[in-house]
């Protein structure tokens, strides 16, 4: 079956622009997780998803990143006045069940974000 | 968040079990150790996870030490295809934050 998905999958943009970023889930999929990544650097959290609730937002950054998924399925990663800091990969992933601890994450290709 | 430490890299031979040690002394009795790795220009996939028994599966074993203080990979013969980085990670109940690290990165020689 499908595996999830991100668009777009490259992104430049020039500091100050808006970009949002997308993630579509494997279907069926309930909870949904941001991370950013930076190169040669491990995953960092940055917001998690149970259906359409936002559970816990304690990685994003600042107030200029915000993240929702209003039907429980896509979701969007809206950074605002973007900054070269915040050039990295973004990815995406989902899970099956909510269950915390020990659910299996899948996650998508990424969107490589350069800020010019 | 408890934290999780690995070495940086390490180096096998093709065909040969490779031992990946993740040492997690803060650990408590309701974390999780999962085991993910990342082969070059993809994401991170699951390899395999574990609570305090020892675990199996088609990809690779986890040995939980007793004290749960410390945990091993096991990948019973390395192929050109496991090299990787291996990222160890305790994942709560009581909670999705999941903190990676910065993994082993694995060398398999032919």
């Amino acid at each position: 079956g499908a595996g999830v998905s991100q668009s777009p999958r490259y992104k430049v943009t020039k500091r100050g622009q808006d970009v949002a970023l997308r993630c579509d889930p494997i279907s069926g999929h309930v909870s949904l997780y941001w991370y950013r990544q930076a190169l040669g650097q491990g995953p960092e959290f940055l917001t998690y998803f149970n259906y359409e609730a936002q559970q816990d937002k304690s990685g994003l950054p600042n107030d200029r990143f915000s993240a929702e998924r209003p039907e429980g399925s896509i979701s969007t990663l809206t950074i605002q006045r973007t900054e070269q800091r915040d050039s990295a990969m973004y990815r995406c992933a989902s899970s099956l069940e909510g269950l915390a601890g020990t659910d299996t994450q899948y996650f998508g290709p990424g969107t490589r974000l350069t800020v010019l | 968040d408890a934290k999780t430490t690995q070495p940086n890299s390490m180096e096998s031979n093709e065909e040969e079990p490779v031992h990946l040690p993740c040492n997690h002394s803060t650990i408590s009795g309701t974390d999780y150790i999962h085991w993910y790795r990342q082969l070059p220009s993809q994401g991170p996939e699951y390899v395999i996870h574990g609570l305090t028994s020892n675990v199996n599966n088609r990809m690779a074993s986890l040995a939980i030490a007793e004290d749960r203080k410390s945990s091993t990979l096991i990948l019973h013969r390395a192929t050109l295809r496991d090299a990787a980085v291996y990222y160890c990670i305790l994942r709560n109940t009581g909670g999705f934050k999941t903190i990676f690290g910065a993994g082993t990165r694995l060398f398999v020689k032919a």
